[in-house]
């Protein structure tokens, strides 16, 4: 069974930094493009970044391109996103999910949220 | 990049069908075959119900269809169950692999 169970989230200052992670279980980790995606309050969900199976190829958001970074450890089966110079509009619940066959996301986790206020 | 349109709201009763569209652009669901559709309840994880416009994954019920005619993309749900009350998101791939998602839809059912 397909898991993704993110972690890291938490209060922080405006213009400060966070890292959050994933931990997948359940499939073959280093063989799929792996995402994250975030919903704020009240909001829809909105594309932040993904990366390829290797982590060789990274592509962001306009609204996070330059703060927040994308990468994965396939050896220990990770998915992470270090969040730098944080917003208040960045505050949102962060969703970390796999990529499918047809640049769908097939499963995801069940998100952690991020509140960035003073 | 503006988010795909999507009315903000739908209902139905049970046993019925509705229809939720989603309005993108000659760049994402006008480009791609590679729409596809989430339902969301509140506070669980999103699930993927189509993709490919129309595919459906392993478990979902056929009651969930999906197609596209230009720049717009609709998920069509039959014989409406209260358990389809949820949030719905179509998302496209929007080239430079990129996504946008559109602004949701709650289906309430009556």
């Amino acid at each position: 069974e397909v898991q993704l169970v993110e972690s890291g989230g938490g209060l922080v200052q405006p213009g400060g930094s966070l890292r959050l992670s994933c931990a997948a279980s359940g499939f073959t980790f280093s063989n799929y493009w792996m995402s994250w995606v975030r919903q704020a309050p009240g909001k829809g969900l909105e594309w932040v970044a993904s990366i390829k199976q290797h982590g060789s190829e990274k592509y962001y958001g306009d609204s996070v391109k330059g703060r927040f970074t994308i990468s994965r450890d396939n050896a220990k089966d990770s998915l992470y996103l270090q969040m730098n110079n944080l917003r208040a509009e960045d505050t949102s619940v962060y969703y970390c999910a796999m990529f499918g066959s047809a640049w769908d996301l097939g499963y995801w986790g069940q998100g952690t949220l991020v509140t960035v206020s003073p | 990049q503006s988010a795909l349109t999507q009315s903000r709201s739908v209902s139905g009763s049970p046993g019925q069908s509705v229809t939720i569209s989603c309005t993108g652009t000659n760049s994402d669901v006008g480009a791609y075959i590679y729409v596809s559709w989430y339902q969301h309840h509140p506070g669980k994880a999103p699930k993927l119900m189509l993709y490919e416009v129309t595919k459906r994954p392993s478990g979902v019920p056929d009651r969930f269809s999906g197609s596209k005619s230009g720049n717009t993309a609709s998920l069509t749900i039959s014989g409406l169950q209260a358990e389809d009350e949820a949030d719905y998101y179509c998302c496209s791939y929007a080239g430079s692999y990129t996504l946008i998602f559109g602004g949701g839809t709650k289906l309430t059912v009556l």
